[in-house]
């Protein structure tokens, strides 16, 4: 257990729909970082949080968005959705000592 | 630019030797780490380097940083079954708060 908490686990879908995936971090962790990993492009990173505030950017896209709240928790906000949004949504916390990144379990995500 | 390459699949017998290879174009990266997941479950750390080191052995595991050629690799001796998984390799600079992963090594241990 990474102490990483991410709901729901698993959702299918309809294009054109909007869905909400939530992560807790860690316990003192203040950095949540959310990746996508589809079967034929790795794990592309998407955006990253520290204490409230985004500090870097990569492959999101525009249809999608992010927030992390006042108790450190985030959430990824996809919308109109596309087949091809289809995937496993991972967030990580990283260690404010070590820098290492800590993941949750996952959502997978079907868009059907 | 920023681009961590790995091969897709990498298949062993049990009990030899496995060496997963990545190859990293930022050379300011500070830190280079390897990852692994197992089915269904998210990544974990194996293992990390500093990027003025060249070598670090961890139990059975041994990466080597070859900074010239941004070639990163690990070792696993004594492959098992539980070692199936894929392996991702991932770079960070310090101060940036950005991650950059490979595409991963599906790794398939054979009995």
């Amino acid at each position: 257990d990474s102490g990483v908490t991410q709901t729901p686990k698993h959702l299918i879908t309809a294009t054109g729909q909007r869905v909400t995936l939530r992560c807790s971090p860690r316990s003192g962790d203040l950095s949540v970082y959310w990746y996508q990993q589809s079967l034929d492009q790795g794990l592309q990173f998407l955006i990253q949080y520290y204490n409230g505030e985004e500090r870097a950017k990569g492959n999101i896209l525009e249809r999608f968005s992010a927030q992390q709240f006042p108790d450190l928790h985030s959430e990824l906000n996809l919308s109109s959705l596309e087949l091809g949004d289809s995937a496993l949504y991972f967030c990580a916390s990283s260690d404010r000592g070590t820098g290492e990144l800590f993941f949750g379990e996952g959502s997978r995500l079907t868009v059907l | 630019g920023e681009d961590v390459e790995q091969s897709l699949f990498l298949s062993v017998r049990e009990g030899d030797s496995s060496v997963i290879n990545c190859t990293y174009t930022d050379s300011s990266s500070t830190y280079l780490y390897w990852y692994k997941q197992e089915p269904g479950a998210g990544l974990q750390l194996l293992t990390y380097i500093f990027s003025n080191m060249d070598m670090k052995q961890d139990q059975r595991l041994t990466v080597l940083l070859n900074k010239k050629d941004k070639h990163l690799s690990l070792r696993i001796a004594d492959t098992q079954t539980g070692d199936s998984a894929i392996y991702f390799c991932a770079e960070a600079t310090s101060g940036t708060y950005k991650y950059i992963f490979g595409t991963g090594t599906r790794l398939k241990v054979l009995a």
